[in-house]
């Protein structure tokens, strides 16, 4: 079974350019999770879909960020404009269920840099 | 809020020698507490986790339990492989879904 993709790998964009983020969770996984890691700082959660929904997007930085799931497959994750800050890794994950200990799958991120 | 803290690296030990990497979290409630590694080009791999106090989770030799005294889930190894060189971080889970991860300590195991 294949686990959950992130495309790119790599992203090197100027200041004020627009990057989009793509997703494929692990099919048939409901939730679906992006993370940020910013150079030497803890991993942080941005949103979390049910499905097609936003279930919760409290950790958005700003709205320069959009995060969509058309159809419950797949999520893109865009930034427009780019900024400095913006650069790291984004990481997706998804799960089959909520529960607390339900474990989340990670794909193996986006290294975003913004020159 | 939530919180995890995480001894910071780097680690470097040499094949064999024993680890110890702290881990202690701050929840409201009783969270969910995990041990994730990231090898080298690869994502987040779940290594280990505990539901619920005084819980073991263990995966490839590797032990944490959870403390709910000392808010504490240490991970040890007995005897580290080079093998074991990858980026650890631990993370907990409160009673919402999403999680919470400390900084992460990037462990080197030489020959």
């Amino acid at each position: 079974e294949a686990g959950v993709t992130q495309f790119p790998s790599h992203s090197v964009i100027e200041k004020g350019q627009t990057v989009t983020l793509r997703c494929d969770p692990i099919s048939g996984h409901d939730n679906l999770y992006w993370y940020r890691r910013v150079m030497g700082k803890e991993i942080k959660f941005l949103l979390h879909f049910v499905k097609e929904s936003k279930q919760d997007e409290s950790g958005m930085p700003n709205n320069r960020f959009l995060a969509e799931r058309t159809g419950g497959t797949y999520s893109t994750l865009k930034v427009q404009p780019a900024e400095l800050e913006d650069s790291g890794v984004y990481f997706c994950a998804s799960s089959q269920v909520r529960d607390r200990g339900g474990e989340q799958f990670f794909g193996p991120g986006t290294r975003l840099t913004v020159l | 809020g939530d919180s995890v803290t995480q001894m910071e690296g780097p680690v470097t030990l040499s094949e064999e020698a024993f680890l110890t990497i702290n881990c202690t979290y701050t929840a409201t409630g009783y969270p969910s507490l995990f041990w994730y590694v990231q090898y080298p080009g690869e994502g987040l791999q779940l290594l280990l986790k505990a539901t619920k106090a005084d819980d073991k989770g263990s995966n490839k030799g590797f032990e944490a339990t959870y403390r709910k005294e000392t808010t504490s889930f240490h991970l040890e190894k007995g005897s580290v492989q080079v093998s074991d060189s990858a980026v650890y971080f631990c993370a907990l889970r409160g009673s919402n879904y999403k999680l919470t991860f400390g900084k992460g300590t990037l462990l080197t195991v030489n020959p």
